[in-house]
């Protein structure tokens, strides 16, 4: 069974730090994951998706990476700012058996920037 | 519609009683999926629909849950005899591929609490 696990749980920073968030997965049969934030009252917005062939994906002063072999994904943010400050989760889509569209989720790691 | 709408976004339920819940995706789009997210937790696949075609409801955790879109475009969650532990944020996606993850939009949810 897929398990997503995120470390840590709930990170607070300054603005201004570069962080990363980590995400692993127990089974490295993968067709793809993304990352999502999640605001308080909000749905979620995916913010990268990484497809299993692919190591990578930036988008502004996000940049997710994927190591498919040992079960990582890492989510980097550049020069954090308050606004960054959510749940931010990482979802797993599995290449075989299940539906087609339905993603695993790990539990997220609540982020805080503070001013 | 821009967004995928859903409602109420606040239930309060006594133990025991029938619910619906309501989730009106864009319109046009194909795939439609329910999830469950408990208070600290990620979200957990409920149930798929292609068009009006109920493709996986795997994730539906009892006979109690039921889910459907019969013309293909609102769809409605349904639990009866509801239970404490069915208190969580019910959230529907819909995005306008079949069986893929890429371009989903979520909706802000549904919060249940069932007292």
């Amino acid at each position: 069974k897929q398990e997503v696990t995120q470390i840590p749980a709930a990170l607070s920073v300054p603005e201004g730090e570069n962080l990363v968030l980590n995400c692993s997965f127990t089974d490295s049969a993968i067709y793809n994951l993304q990352w999502f934030r999640q605001d308080p009252g909000k749905g979620l917005t995916s913010l990268l998706l990484i497809q299993s062939s692919q190591r990578e994906q930036t988008s502004g002063r996000l940049n997710a990476s994927l190591d498919k072999s040992s079960g990582r994904s890492t989510l980097y943010i550049a020069a954090s700012q308050p606004g960054d400050s959510a749940t931010y989760l990482c979802a797993v889509k599995r290449n075989y058996g299940g539906s087609q569209g339905n993603l695993i989720f790990g539990k997220g790691t609540k982020l805080s920037v503070k001013p | 519609g821009a967004g995928v709408s859903q409602s109420p976004r606040y239930k309060v339920a006594k133990r025991g009683q029938d619910v619906a819940l309501r989730c009106d995706p864009i319109s046009g789009h194909v795939s439609l999926f329910w999830y469950q997210q408990a208070l600290g937790q990620g979200p957990e696949f409920l149930t798929y629909f292609q068009n009006e075609a109920q493709l996986d409801k795997s994730g539906l955790p009892s006979d109690r849950f039921f889910a459907e879109r019969p013309e293909g475009s609102v769809s409605t969650l349904k639990i009866q005899r509801t239970q404490q532990e069915d208190s969580a944020v019910y959230l529907c996606a819909s995005n306008p591929y079949r069986g893929r993850t890429e371009g989903y939009t979520f909706g802000s949810g549904t919060r249940l609490t069932v007292v």
